[in-house]
Formats: C-alpha cells, structure tokens, sequence
C-alpha cells in the first residue's frame, strides 16, 4: 500500500534562517505531488505542485521554493525565512489518472520567531 | 471562475442525531467532488468522492454524500454523529483546467462539533 511521510512534524526557526521540509512517497511510482500551506486552522493554499523530476509549478510567487530530486521526494525550502512563513504545511500526492484522490501527510507545524 | 462554497463555519450536532456539512461548488464540465476531514494538527484524510454514477456516495467511517446537479452541492452526511466525529471537514473539487496535474480547489473548510 501506498504511504506519504512528512518531517519534521514540528519545527521552530528565527526569522532569516533556512528552511528544509520533505516529504517522500512510498509505494508509488510517478506520482503528483504537491505542497500546501494552512493558515489559521483553515483554509489550504496551493503552493507547489509536480508532475515529474525536475518540474516543478508554482501557484503563488512567495518567499518558498520546491525541488524534486527524485521520483517520490518533495522538498519545501526557504533561504531566508520570514515571519509569515509560520503555518502548518502539507505534503500530498496523487496518482496520474483524472478521478483520483490526494492523499496527505501528517504536515509539519512551522513557527518562524 | 471555479470555485467550492462551504456556507457554515461551524456546524453543532447532538451524539446520535443525523448531521449535514453543506458544500456547493461552480466548476466547468463535469465535476469530481471530494470530502476530506481534518482533526487538529495532522494531514487530511479522504472520506469520499463523486465522479459519476449513482448520486449519494458512500465513504469511510459512515460518511455518505449526496450529489445534486442541478443544486450544484454536494452535501455529506451522516445518520448518527458521534463524539468522535468533531473534526474539521473540507469539501473539494477537482480543476476543471489543471489538465494532468490534478490540481483540486477547496473549500474554506467547516468545523464540526459534536456534542454528548
């Protein structure tokens, strides 16, 4: 069976330092991938999306960036961050076919001090 | 422009009583709805989804929904709410133009609580 893992599930950083989130899935080949941002409890935000190695779309030009090295791993980075970075963030993915379902992680709690 | 509607922010139900998570959606060409659940700080979790076929759809834990094109809702229900249902409940569909990506739209989510 198919499973996401995202790490860390928490983290704290000052504002201005680097930031690294990833996620991998197992179980699946060629996936689409995806990162959101929830803000406040509600609402997700689509930020980065993939179809395949190396490709990577964004939805919303933000102090973030995504690269995906390898067929099942997504990475969420930042070099600097900023305050509004702070949020719960979640990694997904989904098969290729135009019926299916996402599957999320656990998401990672970021806090930017 | 495409988009999905969750009207209530909160929904309160009594343990036992059947509870409705209201969702109607704007989207072009045929629509492919979906329902997840969240409970505090942990990933989504699927419920269930409506691509075609039969209007009410049954899905995990109990859950079911109900298509209604000419409504353009999607509607999930349950016949007894549990204690254990109180979660964070999003409705959403798929973009009609994200093509390969599978790229899906969501509600603004709704919170339901319900109460022993």
């Amino acid at each position: 069976s198919q499973t996401i893992h995202q790490w860390p599930a928490t983290l704290v950083q000052p504002v201005g330092s680097p930031l690294s989130l990833e996620c991998t899935v197992e179980g699946t080949s060629n996936p689409n991938l995806y990162w959101y941002r929830q803000a406040a409890g509600r609402g997700l935000q689509l930020l980065f999306y993939s179809v395949g190695i190396g490709q990577i779309s964004s939805e919303v030009p933000q102090n973030l960036s995504a690269s995906r090295p390898q067929d099942r791993q997504f990475i969420l980075s930042s070099k600097k961050l900023l305050l509004s970075d702070s949020g719960f963030y979640l990694c997904a993915w989904t098969n290729r076919g135009p019926y299916t379902e996402a599957f999320f992680g656990q998401g990672t709690r970021l806090t930017v001090v | 422009a495409q988009s999905v509607a969750q009207p209530e922010d909160q929904v309160n139900v009594a343990e036992g009583n059947p509870l409705t998570v209201k969702c109607t959606y704007s989207v072009s060409g045929n629509p492919y709805l979906f329902w997840y659940v969240q409970y505090p700080n942990r990933g989504l979790q699927f419920l269930l989804k409506y691509i075609t076929g039969d209007n009410l759809v049954k899905g995990s834990y109990g859950f079911e929904a109900e298509f209604n094109k000419s409504q353009t809702s999607f509607h999930l229900k349950k016949p007894s709410a549990l204690v254990s249902d109180s979660a964070l409940y999003f409705c959403a569909v798929r973009d009609s133009f994200s093509g390969g990506y599978n790229k899906l739209i969501f509600g603004a989510g709704t919170r339901l609580a319900v109460h022993p």
